[in-house]
């Protein structure tokens, strides 16, 4: 079993939608968790982080986690053209963050 | 600041030629990581440092070693290039473990033929 999970995409919403990203990992003892952003040919960018239960709302993102079921998602709502890109969950083992493959998103307009 | 930093940005090397992929910070970060991304996959840890002087291995670290002499250079070295070495390698340092965002470098590309 990987680490992490993510929803396998791509994911394609129209403008304006929320965007639903999923994540499951398998270290009950992690602590804190991350989404990455990346662009392209570009490196990794936070775009949230959460490390308590429930939600976390921060712009037109909410992450939300679950430490009993082991699963964190991330909401986008309005969905823009510019949030088109490669979501990446990230998960604290120790020292070390631990990455799913990611997810891509496009938005079409 | 210029956070942190990565050269080259590209390389192509030959089977069994060897080379180091610089890597530097100056956020005075003492946890600095090395990740290698293989195309449409995530993060995977090839080193990481908790400071000047201490190394450990992470997920991926055959055919790979650091070393860190100072906080702000954490030097990948390549020994043997091997074509399952052909990746996209990126840096990435911390205030703290785990509780910290990690900040990116700009990746090198790396190719060997």
């Amino acid at each position: 079993q990987k680490e992490v999970e993510q929803n396998s995409g791509p994911l394609s919403v129209p403008e304006g939608a929320i965007a639903s990203l999923n994540c499951t990992y398998s270290d009950r003892g992690s602590q804190s968790f991350f989404w990455y952003r990346q662009y392209s040919g570009k490196s990794p960018e936070l775009i949230m982080f959460i490390y308590s239960n429930g939600d976390k709302e921060d712009g037109r993102f909410t992450a939300q986690l679950n430490k009993a079921s082991q699963y964190v998602s991330l909401l986008i709502r309005d969905s823009q053209p510019s949030d088109s890109a490669t979501y990446l969950c990230a998960v604290t083992n120790d020292y070390k963050l631990s990455f799913g493959a990611g997810t891509t998103v496009t938005v079409r307009a | 600041n210029a956070g942190v930093t990565q050269t080259p940005k590209f390389r192509i090397l030959k089977i069994g030629q060897s080379m180091t992929l610089q890597c530097a910070q100056d956020m005075n970060h003492n946890y600095m990581y090395w990740y290698r991304q293989d195309p449409g996959m995530g993060l995977k840890l090839i080193y990481y440092s908790v400071g000047a002087g201490i190394t450990d291995k992470g997920e991926v670290p055959n055919g790979y070693n650091v070393s860190r002499s100072t906080t702000e250079d954490f030097p990948l070295r390549l020994e043997l290039a091997a074509p399952s070495q052909t990746s996209v390698y990126f840096c990435a340092s911390s205030y703290s473990p785990g509780r910290d965002e990690q900040f990116f470098g700009p990746g090198t590309r790396l190719t060997v033929l």
